[in-house]
C-alpha cells in the first residue's frame, strides 16, 4: 500500500517548455488535489477533482491544466513553464464525504530557469 | 475564501522544552486538522478533530478543538530533535467546502 505517489521527484525546465506531473493513489479515494508550496505561503490549491470525470479550479489555477485519468490517477500539466511556477508541487487525495483528511504525496520539486 | 491565521510563524527551542502553537479562523469550523511536514517530504496528518472542545493526543502531541469553533491548538511536550519540521493547521468551515483551508505553517527548530 504505497499511498500517494508522485513522479518525477525533481525537474528542471527552461522557460516555455512543457511537462506533466504524475500522481497516483491506491487508497480508493474519490477526491484528488494539486497544491503548490512556496516559502512562507503555505499550501495553495491549484486544481482538484471531486470524482472521476470532474475537475475544478482552486485558488491559483492560471498556467496549469489537469486530467483525472481514472479514479487512481490525476495529472498536472504546465503547457508553457514560467519562472513563477518554480515551486514544490504536492498531490493529495481524500474521501469527499468525510472525514476530510487529506493524504499527501512526497512532492515534485520544479525549477524553471 | 476562508482565512486561517497560524502562529507563531517560527520557533527556535531547546530539546526538552514544551511547544505550543495555534490557529484562528474568521468563521466557524467543523473540522480541524494538524499536519507535520518533515524537510523534503509531504505533509503527514498528525491529529484530526471533529467536535468543539475535543482534546486528542497522539504520543507527545495534544491538540484541541476550541469551544468557540474558531480556533485550535497543538502542544508538543518534551521536544526532541526529530520534531523539527513545519506544522500546518487546516480546517473545513461549517456550511462550506469539504476542501480544507491551510494555515501558513509554523516552522519548528529544536536545538539539541
Amino acid at each position: 500500500n504505497a499511498g500517494v505517489t508522485q513522479n518525477p521527484k525533481f525537474q528542471v525546465l527552461k522557460t516555455g517548455q512543457s511537462m506533466t506531473l504524475q500522481c497516483a493513489q491506491d487508497m480508493n479515494h474519490n477526491s484528488m488535489y494539486w497544491y503548490r508550496q512556496d516559502p512562507g505561503m503555505g499550501l495553495r490549491l491549484i486544481y482538484y477533482s471531486a470524482s472521476e470525470g470532474t475537475t475544478d479550479k482552486g485558488e491559483v489555477p492560471n498556467g496549469y491544466n489537469v486530467s483525472r485519468l481514472n479514479k487512481r490517477e490525476f495529472s498536472l500539466r504546465l503547457e508553457s513553464a514560467a519562472p513563477s511556477q518554480t515551486s514544490v508541487y504536492f498531490c493529495a487525495s481524500s474521501e469527499v464525504t468525510g472525514p476530510y483528511e487529506q493524504y499527501f504525496g512526497p512532492g515534485t520539486r520544479l525549477t524553471v530557469t | 475564501g476562508q482565512q486561517l491565521n497560524q502562529s507563531p510563524q517560527s520557533m527556535f527551542i531547546q530539546e526538552g522544552e514544551d511547544v505550543s502553537m495555534n490557529c484562528t479562523s474568521s468563521s466557524i469550523f467543523n473540522t480541524w486538522l494538524w499536519y507535520k511536514q518533515d524537510p523534503g517530504e509531504g505533509p503527514v496528518l498528525l491529529i484530526a478533530l471533529y467536535k468543539a472542545g475535543e482534546l486528542t493526543s497522539n504520543g507527545r502531541l495534544t491538540a484541541q478543538f476550541g469551544i468557540t469553533r474558531k480556533d485550535s491548538f497543538l502542544n508538543i511536550s518534551a521536544s526532541i530533535p526529530s520534531d523539527v519540521g513545519i506544522y500546518f493547521c487546516a480546517g473545513t468551515a461549517s456550511g462550506g467546502s469539504y476542501i480544507p483551508t491551510f494555515g501558513r505553517g509554523t516552522s519548528l527548530i529544536v536545538h539539541p
